[in-house]
């Protein structure tokens, strides 16, 4: 049964570094193809993909966020660790990690969602 | 970078209507493209992928057609648990993008 769970703070304040963690069981990243991305949704609107690592420890990140973010890996710890830095009240939303199906860029498992608040 | 949009934003329906939601990509995707349901709270669930091909355990009511730049998301006979957001997104090049999303409340 794949799984995947969200960890972080909820409030942060503006300029602060943000430090998520994406907990799953199920399957390994160090398996050939697996994939594991953070998307983010700010209150009411849409979906964002933000970044992803691939079982090979490639890294992708979203053009417009790609200088705040880091993406890494804990693969003993089934671990994927998402940082971003200078939070601004903008940044507030529900931040999601997701698996990605093998061979395709579809999100076939998801965390349940962690809300972070940026505020003074 | 490839844009989705959905039509319409949101459509009120009534247990047993059959609702039509269409996502259109700003260049060609083939068939790349999945759509998700998300109800208030909870994270998003795949529907279908492929633009037709349905995930394991969802209803045989929901469909997925389409190619290229135009695609519909179908239910046909919508039930009480169908009440939620629908996304679309385009799973051709990369960055991953979703479409904006439809609510379908009730009437």
């Amino acid at each position: 049964q794949v799984t995947l769970k969200e960890s972080g703070p909820a409030l942060v304040k503006p300029t602060q570094t943000l430090t998520l963690t994406c907990t799953f069981s199920g399957f390994s990243l160090s398996t050939s193809g697996m994939r594991v991305n953070w998307i983010r949704q700010p209150p009411g609107k849409a979906l964002e993909w933000l970044a992803r690592i691939d079982w090979d420890d490639d890294k992708f990140y979203s053009t417009s966020l790609k200088t705040r973010l880091t993406i890494s890996k804990d693969t003993s710890k089934n671990q994927v660790v998402l940082t971003m830095t200078n939070m601004d009240p903008v940044d507030t939303a529900t931040y999601y990690c997701a698996r990605m199906i093998v061979g395709a860029t579809i999100f076939d498992y998801w965390g349940q969602g962690t809300l972070v608040t940026v505020s003074s | 970078d490839i844009q989705m949009t959905q039509s319409p934003s949101s459509v009120s329906a009534s247990v047993g209507d059959r609702v039509t939601i269409t996502c259109r990509a700003s260049q060609g995707i083939s068939t790349w493209l999945a759509w998700y349901q998300q109800k208030p709270g909870k994270a998003p669930k795949l529907l279908i992928y492929a633009a037709s091909s349905l995930q394991s355990g969802v209803p045989s009511r929901f469909s997925g057609s389409g190619s290229g730049t135009d695609f519909t998301l179908t239910i046909s006979s919508l039930q009480p648990e169908d009440f939620a957001t629908y996304y679309c997104q385009q799973a051709s090049s990369f960055p991953p993008a979703f479409g904006p999303g439809t609510k379908v409340d009730i009437k």
